[in-house]
């Protein structure tokens, strides 16, 4: 069964970086994923797509401070020089023939 | 700009129907994969149902039967038919595109909430 694990809140600093881990299932360690951030009260938005060799494409706008990189069955999301407006919900995001759209639980960011 | 514009959420009885209407602009709705993706208050979320460029439908098993997604390609706009509708059905309701392909929603619109209760 495609499964996206994400834990539920993380941490950090202002202007300091922080690694967002998304585990793929057993059996599934070679998805590509996508990223996504939601601001509180807001819709959800695209930052990038992760492959398993870890290049990514981000989507439009995303500043240089988003990057990705993959090992094994995990995939992360780098933030660097973390800013207030960082502080969000990411939610991980994958696509399987048959289970079609899932996404991970999310994780909470707050930048202290 | 490209920009997807939800409309038609509210309050709605047990087993009643409400229809969602998701405007897009910048871009060609029936030229994409596009999407309806939920969130339940509090909750994370939750893939709902999807429309190939093709005309192809699918729907997650939690909604098969009751909704229903379609498209008018002349007024560019992505609909959701909701029927019987159901207590777990209480969300916001994005439309969401899909121009790089099958894998990622990289289009999103602000959302449009659903409330079922009596």
């Amino acid at each position: 069964q495609l499964v996206l694990t994400q834990s539920p809140s993380a941490s950090a600093s202002l202007g300091a970086s922080v690694k967002l881990t998304c585990t793929l299932s057993s059996g599934h360690s070679s998805y590509a994923i996508a990223w996504h951030q939601q601001q509180p009260e807001k819709g959800p938005r695209y930052l990038m797509n992760l492959n398993s060799d870890g290049s990514h494409s981000k989507g439009d706008g995303i500043p240089d401070r988003f990057s990705g990189s993959s090992s094994g069955a995990e995939r992360y999301l780098i933030i660097s020089s973390l800013q207030s407006e960082d502080e969000a919900d990411y939610y991980c995001q994958t696509w399987g023939t048959g289970i079609r759209w899932v996404f991970g639980g999310g994780t909470k960011l707050t930048v202290l | 700009e490209v920009q997807l514009v939800e409309s038609g959420g509210g309050l709605v009885q047990p087993g009643g129907s409400l229809r969602l209407s998701c405007a897009a602009s910048g871009f060609t709705v029936s030229s994409n994969y596009m999407s309806w993706v939920r969130q339940a208050p509090g909750k994370g979320l939750e893939w709902v149902s999807v429309i190939y460029s093709g005309g192809s439908t699918y729907y997650a098993d939690s909604v098969k039967g009751r909704f229903t997604i379609s498209r008018d390609n002349s007024k560019n706009t992505l609909y959701l038919q909701m029927n019987s509708l159901r207590a777990e059905d209480t969300a916001v309701y994005y439309c969401a595109g899909q121009r790089g392909g099958l894998l990622a929603f990289d289009i999103w619109g602000q959302g449009t909430m659903v409330t079922v209760s009596s």
